[in-house]
C-alpha cells in the first residue's frame, strides 16, 4: 500500500514553463514533507521541504503548496530549465521520538525541452 | 563536504550468491538507512538503524539482513540472492531528530543478479 501518491510519473514542460508535480498522503501523523531531486547515477538530495502549519514555501524558482485539509502537497517549478531535468520525489516524515522515518512518493521524471 | 559511501557501485551476482553491500558515513550520523528503488516503485525502505548494533525492519525486509557493529558503517546482506532483488540500492544517514532535513544519499549500488 503506497502511502505517498505521486503522480504524474513522467512529466515533459517546455523551457519557461512551469512544472507541477503532486503528492497526496493519508497517514495524519505525517509531520514534516520534503521533496528530493535524484540526477541520473546520483543518490537524492533535498531540494525544499515544508511543515504542515504552513500553506506555501518558496526558494527561488522551487516552491511548496501545501493543503492540510486535504491531504495533499505539490511542487512548482517556476521558469523550468534543462538543468531541472532529474527524477524529483516527494517524501513524508512521521517524527518518532526524534527517530524519524522517510516514506516517498514513487518518482516523476521531469523532462525541460527547449 | 558530507560523505556517504557506497563502496561497490556495479555488480553482477549469482542466484544463490551472498551478497554484501557496504555504506560508509562521515558525519557522525546516528541514523543509517538501506532503499532500494525500482521504476515505478520509488525508494522503499528495507532496513534502518538508530544506533550501532540496532536494528529496525522497514517496508521491505525479506530477504535482507543488515550489520552495524560500528557507528559509521551500515552493511546489507542478501543471504541468497535472487534476480527479484536486482534493482538500485541506496544507502542514507541522517542526524537523530532532524526530520529528514539532513538525511543523505550515497551515489547508489546497481545490482544484477542473474
Amino acid at each position: 500500500q503506497q502511502q505517498v501518491k505521486q503522480s504524474p510519473q513522467s512529466l515533459i514542460v517546455q523551457k519557461g514553463g512551469i512544472s507541477i508535480i503532486n503528492c497526496a498522503y493519508e497517514n495524519t501523523a505525517f509531520d514534516y514533507f520534503p521533496w528530493y531531486q535524484q540526477f541520473p547515477g546520483k543518490g537524492p538530495a533535498l531540494l525544499i521541504a515544508i511543515r504542515p502549519d504552513v500553506s506555501e514555501k518558496k526558494e527561488g524558482r522551487f516552491t511548496i503548496s501545501f493543503n492540510k485539509s486535504a491531504k495533499q502537497f505539490s511542487l512548482h517549478i517556476m521558469d523550468s530549465q534543462p538543468g531541472d531535468s532529474a527524477t524529483y520525489f516527494c517524501a513524508a516524515v512521521e517524527s518518532n521520538f526524534g527517530n524519524e522515518k522517510l516514506t516517498f512518493g514513487t518518482g516523476t521524471r521531469l523532462t525541460i525541452i527547449p | 563536504d558530507v560523505k556517504v559511501t557506497q563502496s561497490s557501485r556495479y555488480l553482477v551476482k549469482r542466484t544463490g550468491e551472498k551478497v554484501f553491500l557496504e555504506c560508509v558515513q562521515d558525519m557522525d550520523h546516528e541514523n543509517m538507512f538501506w532503499y532500494r528503488q525500482d521504476p515505478g516503485l520509488g525508494l522503499r525502505l528495507i532496513y534502518f538503524s538508530y544506533d550501532v548494533k540496532m536494528k529496525e525492519k522497514g517496508d521491505i525486509p525479506e530477504g535482507y539482513s543488515v550489520s552495524r557493529e560500528k557507528k559509521e558503517r551500515f552493511s546489507l546482506i542478501l543471504e541468497s540472492a535472487s534476480t527479484n532483488q536486482t534493482s538500485m540500492y541506496l544507502c542514507a544517514s541522517s542526524y537523530a531528530g532532524s526530520s529528514g532535513n539532513t538525511i543523505y544519499f550515497g551515489e547508489g549500488s546497481w545490482l544484477t543478479v542473474v
